[in-house]
């Protein structure tokens, strides 16, 4: 089990320009999540996916942020455009029920300079 | 809403030492989950333990158990012999069963450091 992939691991990148982050959840887990972890906020839900659709986009912070999952072993975080206040580290996490416990990515440390 | 509070930002533990990180949760709700999370300097968030409030027996995995109190909204780590790769920042974490399953509800973190 090669647990919850994210890439890349650091990504750095001006103000403006587009960002996409990448997740590929574990085998078999039917439950995708996107978090985000600052100092100032802690780490708190962006959006959730149950068998690729989307369940609770609530987190999401405005419209710059888009999330899609094309099939069950792949799903991305899209930021356009990105701004400094986005710099975070964005986790990816996955679970195979609602009774199991997440399983968190190295997540993907973003800095928007 | 629930609101996670860990009221000791740093803990400092000897190698071999117990050291108990506290934590409180306020929630309306009978039936939700509590974990413990470890987060070392790799960044990872590494699941230590996990506890359904409608068991009274306290979890334990190896080296980590937890005292849970739910009538006081407590949820206490303890990690018995204490290793130098137990240094990581301990996030606990509530999640309410049903509707918004999933979405976690993360305390502000305690680092704790092991040390020789």
């Amino acid at each position: 089990d090669a647990g919850v992939i994210q890439s890349p691991r650091h990504e750095v990148t001006e103000m403006g320009q587009e960002v996409t982050l990448r997740c590929k959840p574990i085998s078999g887990h039917d439950y995708l999540f996107w978090y985000r972890q600052t100092m100032m906020r802690g780490l708190e839900l962006l959006i959730y996916f149950n068998n690729n659709v989307p369940i609770d986009d609530s987190g999401m912070p405005e419209d710059r942020f888009s999330a899609k999952m094309p099939n069950a072993s792949f799903s991305t975080l899209k930021i356009q455009p990105s701004e400094p206040r986005d710099s975070a580290v964005y986790f990816c996490a996955s679970s195979p029920s609602q009774a199991s416990p997440l399983h968190f990515g190295n997540g993907t440390r973003l800095t928007v300079t | 809403a629930q609101t996670v509070t860990q009221s000791q930002p740093e803990m400092s533990v000897q190698e071999a030492e117990t050291v108990t990180l506290s934590c409180t949760y306020d929630t309306s709700e009978n039936n939700y989950y509590l974990f413990w999370y470890k987060q070392p300097p790799s960044r990872q968030m590494i699941l230590v333990i996990r506890q359904e409030a409608y068991k009274q027996q306290n979890a334990t995995e190896n080296r980590f158990s937890v005292n849970f109190q739910k009538a006081a909204k407590s949820f206490s780590l303890k990690i018995s012999d204490s290793q130098l790769g137990d240094t990581a920042m301990y996030f606990c974490a509530f999640m309410k069963q049903g509707t918004s399953w999933g979405k976690l509800q993360f305390g502000a973190g305690t680092q704790v450091v092991v040390t020789p």
